[in-house]
C-alpha cells in the first residue's frame, strides 16, 4: 500500500533555516491531509492539517502547502529549532473511508546548531 | 491540554494468550481508533468506533481482534489468541468528529509476543 509516500527518509537542517518536508499521494479521493510529529517512545502528535479546498494553511512556524494537481503536499518549518528534531509523518483521509488515516513512512528531521 | 492515555506502556505475552490493551480517549471526543506500527513499518489503521459500534475496520482486524467501550471512559482492544506477528506498537486515537478533524494519539502500548 503506497498511497502516501515520503521519499526522503531523513533531512538535516541548520537551526534558524527553513525545513521543507515533502509528501506525495496517489489516491485522488483523499480530501484531508495532516502532518504529525513523533518523538521516540511517544505517539504521533498532531501539528497541522489542510482540507483539499485550500492550498495553504499556516499555524505559527508551520505552513502546509497542498498541490492537488501534482498530488503533493509539503510542510515548511520556519525558523527550524533543535526541538523540532523528530520523525514527521504525513497522513491522509477521504477516499470514501473518511475515518481512516493512511500514513506515509516518515521523514526524520534533525535540526543542527 | 487533554490527552489520550494508554495502558500498559509495555505488555509481554506468551503466544496464544489473550491480551487487552486499554485507552482513555479525550473526554469530549466521540470517535475512537486503533492503529498499529510494526517495527520499521508504517502506522496502519486497524479499526474505528463510534456510538458503541465499529464504523470501519481494515483487513488486519480479523476475528482475533475486538474492541469495546465497557464504560464511559475506557476503550479497549482485545486480541484473543496472540501470534508472533502481533508484536507491534499499538496506538489509540480519538477525534471530535469523523470528517476533517485531527485524530489525537496516545503514546502507545508496545506489545511483545514471545
Amino acid at each position: 500500500d503506497q498511497q502516501v509516500k515520503q521519499n526522503s527518509p531523513s533531512l538535516s537542517v541548520q537551526e534558524g533555516r527553513i525545513s521543507i518536508l515533502n509528501c506525495d499521494y496517489t489516491n485522488s479521493m483523499f480530501d484531508y491531509f495532516l502532518w504529525y510529529k513523533k518523538y521516540p517512545a511517544e505517539g504521533p502528535t498532531f501539528l497541522i492539517s489542510i482540507s483539499s479546498i485550500k492550498d495553504k494553511n499556516e499555524d505559527g512556524r508551520f505552513t502546509v502547502f497542498l498541490n492537488k494537481s501534482a498530488k503533493h503536499l509539503s510542510l515548511h518549518i520556519v525558523p527550524s529549532q533543535p526541538g523540532d528534531s523528530a520523525v514527521y509523518f504525513c497522513a491522509a483521509s477521504g477516499a470514501g473511508t473518511a475515518s481512516k488515516l493512511t500514513f506515509g513512512t516518515g521523514t526524520r528531521l534533525q535540526v543542527t546548531l | 491540554e487533554p490527552e489520550v492515555t494508554q495502558t500498559p506502556s509495555h505488555q509481554v505475552t506468551q503466544m496464544g494468550q489473550e491480551v487487552i490493551l486499554r485507552c482513555v480517549p479525550i473526554s469530549n471526543h466521540l470517535y475512537f481508533y486503533w492503529y498499529r506500527q510494526i517495527l520499521g513499518q508504517k502506522v496502519e489503521f486497524l479499526v474505528s468506533f463510534y456510538n458503541n459500534e465499529i464504523s470501519e475496520k481494515s483487513e488486519i482486524f480479523d476475528d482475533q481482534f475486538s474492541v469495546e467501550r465497557p464504560d464511559g471512559s475506557n476503550f479497549t482492544l482485545k486480541i484473543r489468541s496472540t501470534k508472533l506477528e502481533d508484536s507491534a506498537m499499538y496506538f489509540c486515537a480519538s477525534s471530535v468528529q469523523r470528517l476533517n478533524q485531527p485524530q489525537h494519539f496516545g503514546d502507545g502500548t508496545r506489545l511483545s509476543i514471545l
